[in-house]
């Protein structure tokens, strides 16, 4: 079947303007991850989505990032107001609920702020 | 509070030879998972193979086997036989589990080239 995908690939934006990424979960699948990739770096956790239990935000590096999920299926990440600092790969995950541990990752956003 | 220590930013290996990538952590559970995962230029993650903390074979996929020391609180990665496509960026991650939720955290990568 289909597995986790992204949209879009790559995102120039402009210092300031607010970038949205997409993240298609694969069907089924009840958790669903936002992590952050900085060049060189290891992945960092941004945010965890569970059914339809209050999401676990504490990985959101400030108040310019926001992320939704509609039920079980789509996700959005939100940066505000972005900064240079804010480039890195967005990747997203998702994988089944209950004793399950492998998360399935998606090619990633690559977001580049000028 | 969990980290993933990888000390080695690059590593090299001749096609055909064996490889070992280092992998440290600290934490103060008792039981949880450990995994290694590939990622190619495409950006794509690969889960290489996972180890839960429980068990004390080290697990093994086929080329790639773990020396999980749970005392030491190290899980290495040995690739066997390398091949050309082995050639990545490789992630140690623990899984960390706290009060209902769930993530992944991450050693900051070993990148491997396979010499032919």
């Amino acid at each position: 079947g289909a597995g986790v995908s992204q949209s879009p690939s790559n995102k120039v934006t402009e210092k300031g303007k607010d970038v949205e990424l997409r993240c298609d979960p694969i069907s089924g699948h009840t958790a669903l991850y936002w992590y952050r990739q900085r060049l060189g770096q290891g992945l960092e956790f941004l945010i965890y989505f569970q059914g339809n239990s209050a999401p676990d935000k504490s990985g959101l590096p400030s108040d310019r990032f926001s992320a939704e999920r509609t039920g079980e299926s789509v996700s959005t990440l939100t940066i505000q107001r972005t900064q240079q600092e804010d480039s890195a790969v967005y990747l997203c995950a998702s994988k089944p609920g209950g004793l399950t541990y492998e998360q399935y990752f998606g090619p990633g956003t690559r977001l580049t702020v000028t | 509070a969990q980290t993933v220590t990888q000390s080695q930013p690059e590593m090299s290996v001749q096609e055909a030879e064996t490889v070992t990538l280092s992998c440290t952590y600290d934490t103060s559970e008792s039981d949880y998972y450990l995994f290694w995962y590939k990622q190619p230029p495409s950006r794509q993650m690969i889960l290489v193979i996972r180890q839960e903390a429980y068990k004390q074979q080290n697990a093994t996929e086929n080329r790639f086997s773990v020396n999980f020391q749970k005392a030491a609180k190290s899980f290495s990665l040995k690739i066997s036989d390398s091949q050309l496509g082995d050639a990545a960026m490789y992630f140690c991650a623990y899984r960390r589990l706290q009060g209902g939720s769930e993530k992944l955290v991450f050693g900051k990568g070993t990148k491997l080239t396979v010499n032919p």
